[in-house]
């Protein structure tokens, strides 16, 4: 079955350094979100992607974010100075363009030391 | 904000059936209500979703009220790896996000 695949699974950084999370969504999706989750708190969405652009973007997603779909298969969420704030687990999704349900990932443990 | 209201939490035996309740009193005549849990923090998994109609599908039953406040969703034979965080979302066909809420937390008793 095809699946929404997410790496590293865990990444350990230092504060103030950048770091980038890969994702790859089912291959014939179009939509692409990224939502965040910090320990023991609600899933958290911080953006959302179609036609390469953003779509939507939560107050979350401010300008140390960006997302970027590189080449025709992977989906990034970069995040360019990292703060002890920051550490959480981050889902990608995707869904098709006609259908409503979304996909995860099984997510990104990032944690900022 | 989650427009629906469940409880914190539930317990149900090993191979009953796990009926989970939400209230969406202020849901519209456009918004679905949608069913994701999450299994130990992993990502959220898709379960079910519907509009007025019953529906069923190979993991759960939606029951959904006829004034469409609330709703159930049905887990016919409950196992140990049911257990998790059950998230009812009201949400309309045209909105792209999804706004998670604190969820049911279910556990599954041997």
């Amino acid at each position: 079955e095809p699946e929404v695949t997410q790496t590293p699974s865990h990444q350990v950084t230092q504060m103030g350094q950048e770091v980038i999370l890969r994702c790859v969504p089912i291959s014939n999706h179009l939509y692409f979100y990224w939502y965040r989750q910090i320990l023991g708190q609600k899933v958290e969405f911080l953006v959302s992607f179609y036609n390469n652009e953003i779509s939507e973007k939560s107050e979350i997603f401010d300008d140390q974010f960006s997302v970027e779909r590189p080449d025709g298969s992977n989906f990034t969420l970069k995040i360019r100075s990292t703060k002890l704030e920051d550490s959480a687990m981050y889902f990608c999704a995707s869904r098709t363009g006609g259908s409503t349900e979304a996909f995860f990932g099984q997510g990104t443990r990032l944690t900022v030391v | 904000d989650a427009k629906t209201t469940q409880p914190t939490s539930m317990d149900c035996a090993e191979g009953r059936a796990a009926n989970l309740p939400c209230n969406h009193s202020t849901i519209s005549g456009n918004e679905y209500v949608y069913w994701y849990r999450q299994i130990h923090s992993q990502g959220p998994q898709y379960i079910i979703h519907g509009l007025k109609n019953n529906e069923t599908n190979e993991m759960a039953s939606l029951i959904i009220t006829e004034d469409r406040k609330s709703s159930t969703l049905i887990l016919p034979h409950a196992t140990l790896r049911d257990t998790a965080v059950y998230y009812c979302i009201v949400r309309d066909g045209r909105d792209d996000k999804i706004i998670f809420g604190k969820g049911t937390r279910l556990h599954i008793l041997p």
